[in-house]
């Protein structure tokens, strides 16, 4: 299995751009999970999916940003509009049932300018 | 109560020493505790886990030890190898399993073992 894959690896945009990042989990996991890193406050849990459905979004920090999970085996986190406190790398994480176990993709580095 | 406290922030370790990180968490309905290693440009990636109906779990160098009364657990890792320089994340979380078991994690430890 290739693990968890998130595209891009990186992305710069211009404030006020909107930004969408992707993730395939791994095959068979049916918990999905998007985390923020930053050096002030560690990493973050935005939103986390079972079976496709969003059971808790409370860490998303505003309405600027967006969640979907169409199906197993694809996800969306979209920013928009951007804004340069939103630089960060986002992780998106797989887990499968009963195993708690998450395995992170490589990330996503986001720079707004 | 959501909260891990983790510390040090960061560590040097001589090569062949022990190193060791604390954590702490105050929510008595966790029963997950791993722990996450970190390197440059990479994603965190489980190193070992242990729950709460065992003091101790040891996988070949790293150990965890967990003080389910006092709500710590630590990771020791024996003869430290420059090969361990990366920063670690112990996180915990509720369920076995289902839709609980989203992992809040510490905020990071930055060991760094000189040859």
């Amino acid at each position: 299995d290739a693990g968890v894959i998130q595209s891009p690896r990186h992305e710069v945009t211009e404030m006020g751009q909107e930004v969408t990042l992707r993730c395939k989990p791994i095959s068979g996991h049916n918990s999905l999970f998007w985390y923020r890193q930053t050096m002030m406050r560690g990493l973050e849990l935005l939103i986390y999916f079972n079976n496709n459905v969003p059971i808790d979004d409370s860490g998303m920090p505003e309405d600027r940003f967006s969640a979907k999970m169409p199906n197993a085996s694809f996800s969306t986190l979209k920013i928009q509009p951007s804004e340069p406190r939103d630089s960060a790398v986002y992780f998106c994480a797989s887990g499968g049932t009963p195993n708690t176990e998450a395995f992170f993709g490589q990330g996503t580095r986001l720079t707004v300018v | 109560q959501q909260q891990v406290k983790q510390s040090p922030q960061s560590l040097i370790v001589q090569k062949g020493g022990i190193s060791i990180i604390n954590c702490a968490y105050e929510n008595t309905a966790f029963d997950y505790f791993p722990w996450y290693q970190q390197f440059p440009g990479k994603g965190p990636a489980l190193l070992i886990a242990i729950r709460p109906d065992v003091s101790e779990k040891k996988e070949g160098r790293f150990t965890i030890s967990f003080n389910k009364s006092a709500k710590q657990f630590s990771l020791h890792i024996m003869d430290s190898q420059p090969g361990d320089s990366a920063t670690y994340f112990c996180a915990a979380s509720r369920g076995y399993g289902g839709a609980t078991n989203k992992l809040i994690f510490g905020t990071g430890t930055l060991l760094a073992v000189q040859p």
